[in-house]
């Protein structure tokens, strides 16, 4: 069974800070690997997407990939108290299917 | 743009009542999808709609549950009879059609869910 691993919480870090979210995934053959936030009681927002190894960037956020620990991360950098949400990781691609597995979501605390 | 738009945004029934919850998906989105979270569990895959047609329906938990999307546009998704566990966040999420080839990139826009209270 296709299962994503996530420490559901909560990280607390200080405004200014790094926050690190950290998720693992037991299908190997995982293609797509997405990062989501979500504020409570609204819904999920993609917020970052990567499918090769190595790191991407996109504002304050830099999501890694490493396939062959199966390890996907999620950096924020300067967190704000904005930031505070629940952060879920999901992938997809698994044997050739497009339907997400889902993590069960960090909650992050950024505060003041 | 309006994004996808689920109704109710909170149904409380007894066991063995009927709800039927529906979804609007992104105008244009040929893909459509329903999810449900139960309580400290991650989200989980229920069914996918391309236009119409049920794309893949295998994570219906039972025959209790009716997902429709007659003329490919709304989405209604039926619990008959509800029982204590369908208790939930019902998501609903739309993608674009996938001109690629490649459906595990296709962003998908979620709703903000109806949460399911089952007494």
């Amino acid at each position: 069974q296709k299962e994503v691993e996530q420490n559901s919480g909560p990280l607390s870090v200080p405004e200014g800070a790094i926050a690190s979210l950290n998720c693992t995934y037991s299908d190997r053959g995982s293609q797509s690997f997405f990062w989501y936030r979500q504020y409570s009681g609204k819904s999920p927002e993609l917020i970052m997407s990567i499918y090769s190894n190595g790191d991407k960037e996109d504002g304050r956020f830099t999501a890694q990939l490493n396939k062959a620990s199966q390890y996907v991360s999620l950096l924020i950098r300067d967190s704000q108290p904005s930031d505070s949400a629940t952060y879920l990781c999901a992938s997809t691609g698994g044997g050739g299917s497009y339907i997400p597995t889902f993590g069960r979501g960090t909650s992050l605390i950024v505060h003041p | 743009e309006a994004g996808v738009t689920q109704f109710p945004s909170h149904s409380v029934i007894e066991k063995g009542q009927t709800v039927t919850l529906r979804c609007d998906p992104i105008s244009g989105h040929d893909n459509l999808y329903w999810y449900r979270r139960v309580m400290g569990k991650e989200i989980k895959f229920l069914l996918h709609f391309v236009k119409e047609s049920k794309q893949d329906e295998s994570g219906m938990p039972n025959n209790r549950f009716l997902a429709e999307r007659t003329g490919g546009t709304y989405s209604t998704l039926k619990v008959q009879p509800a029982e204590l566990e369908d208790s939930g966040v019902y998501f609903c999420a739309s993608s674009q059609e996938d001109l690629m080839g490649l459906s595990s990139y296709n962003e998908q826009f979620f709703g903000p869910g109806t949460r399911l209270t089952v007494l």
